[in-house]
């Protein structure tokens, strides 16, 4: 098992640019999540899916849109890029459950805006 | 949504226990307190969740007093290995599996 797998692992993009980060997951989850992290800052929500077919914003969406194209895959769009956006970007999945928390992060994508 | 509260930094040597405590003044009755260990350059990882009083795995154990006000991650024995940033959370119960970071415990363990 592969676990999460997000693609690609850097980028470097100018301001303006658009691109879309991927994620996979082979765990057969209902759920998943795309994270930004800041430098020394912890993790904040962007966009979840709670289950296939459905997508609902978390803390930090502006600037944002998801799909979820099926049940294994999730994907980040960034359609006008900023130098605000400059960060590493982690996907997650999990059971849907309301006590059993444990989520599977993927190894993250770093990507700069210039 | 219960807030915590954790020391931003630890240091310990090898061979010593590590307790980091969490305070969540205002969980919530139906509310789990879950830890997660993030290395740099990866993904946070699930290290233990618990309701009340202790719970333990290979990894760690987990103190929680009866008014679950706060709780006490302990680590065995950290090796230079468990240098990492430690999370606190209290999901809401009501909320699925929503999952809010704050700024973590950045522990460095020393030899």
């Amino acid at each position: 098992n592969a676990g999460v797998t997000q693609t690609p692992k850097f980028q470097v993009l100018k301001t303006g640019q658009s691109m879309t980060l991927q994620c996979a997951q082979d765990m057969n989850h209902n759920s998943m999540y795309w994270y930004r992290q800041d430098p020394g800052m912890g993790l904040r929500l962007i966009y979840y899916s709670a289950s296939e077919g459905t997508t609902d914003k978390g803390e930090v969406p502006n600037g944002y849109n998801v799909s979820r194209l099926n049940k294994r895959e999730f994907s980040l769009r960034l359609e006008s890029a900023a130098p605000s956006q400059t960060s590493v970007y982690f996907c997650a999945s999990s059971e849907l459950s309301a006590t059993y928390n444990e989520q599977f992060f993927g190894p993250g994508t770093r990507l700069t805006v210039l | 949504l219960a807030k915590t509260t954790q020391p931003i930094s630890m240091d310990s040597y090898e061979g010593q226990e590590v307790n980091i405590t969490c305070s969540h003044n205002n969980i919530a009755t139906n509310d789990y307190i879950t830890w997660y260990q993030q290395f740099p350059s990866q993904g946070p990882r699930f290290i233990i969740q618990g309701y009340k009083t202790k719970v333990t795995n290979e990894v760690a154990s987990l103190f929680i007093p009866a008014d679950r006000k706060s709780s006490t991650l302990s680590l065995p024995r950290v090796s230079l290995s468990d240098t990492a940033v430690y999370y606190c959370l209290v999901p809401p119960s009501n909320a699925g599996n929503m999952l809010t970071f704050g700024g973590g415990t950045r522990l460095m363990v020393k030899p």
